[in-house]
């Protein structure tokens, strides 16, 4: 089954820990996303990549760190400045079209 | 700045009922737009796009850019059609970024 996969699907973590959630897709897509979705907020962009080697901020990128060194990986480290990370991750990737292609998110609770 | 707007949160109408879910963008360009649903328990995925003028689920949503909006519409909701919607913009480019709203809650009761 192709597309984008995220992990892990639920995680807790201890206040001042960092924790990285894993992306990876089989899609041969550049450009690659991840949102935070809140209830009531909608979808917040955190960080976006464009190609390998690179990405930019999105609106909330504070607390946030991500990396891509291969194209198939963009994983996402929630940082323990991140003041509420308690929230769904969606890690997305762009195909043909403009189409938007979304993993299955990751749940992320702060204990 | 905000580049869609959904004004609903939340919309509930009931079965056989027309049903529209508005969309408004601010971007001066020759934005894209598109329509991305998500049901219950399933990933958000795409629901139509303005440039194929297509009709999926029976929903249709034309581009009217002199109110620069792009509303969803269907004449007769079903059940299955209650979901979170999300209109979204991404701009000429197609390196730009896409821009979502903040969803609306869709719901159809029986």
């Amino acid at each position: 089954d192709g597309g984008i996969t995220q992990s892990p699907k639920y995680l807790f973590r201890k206040e001042g820990q960092n924790v990285t959630l894993s992306c990876e897709q089989n899609l041969n897509h550049d450009a690659m996303y991840w949102y935070r979705q809140d209830p009531g907020q909608g979808l917040r962009l955190i960080y976006y990549s464009q190609i390998v080697n690179d990405f930019q901020k999105g609106d909330i990128a504070e607390g946030y760190s991500v990396s891509r060194e291969k194209k198939e990986s963009f994983p996402l480290t929630v940082t323990s400045a991140q003041k509420n990370p308690t929230a769904f991750y969606l890690c997305a990737s762009k195909g043909d079209r403009n189409t938007i292609y979304f993993g299955e998110g990751s749940w992320l609770t702060v204990v | 700045a905000q580049r869609v707007t959904q004004p609903e949160k939340l919309l509930s109408v009931f079965k056989g009922a027309p049903v529209e879910l508005k969309c408004n963008y601010s971007y001066s360009g020759s934005p894209e737009l598109f329509w991305y649903v998500q049901y219950s328990r399933q990933r958000l995925q795409l629901l139509l796009r303005h440039i194929s003028r297509e009709s999926i689920k029976g929903f249709t949503a034309d581009l009217n850019k002199g109110e620069t909006s792009f509303h969803l519409k269907k004449p007769f909701a079903q059940e299955e059609d209650s979901a979170m919607y999300y209109c979204a913009l991404i701009r000429g480019s197609t390196l730009g970024r896409l821009y979502f709203g903040r969803g609306t809650q869709l719901t159809v009761w029986p």
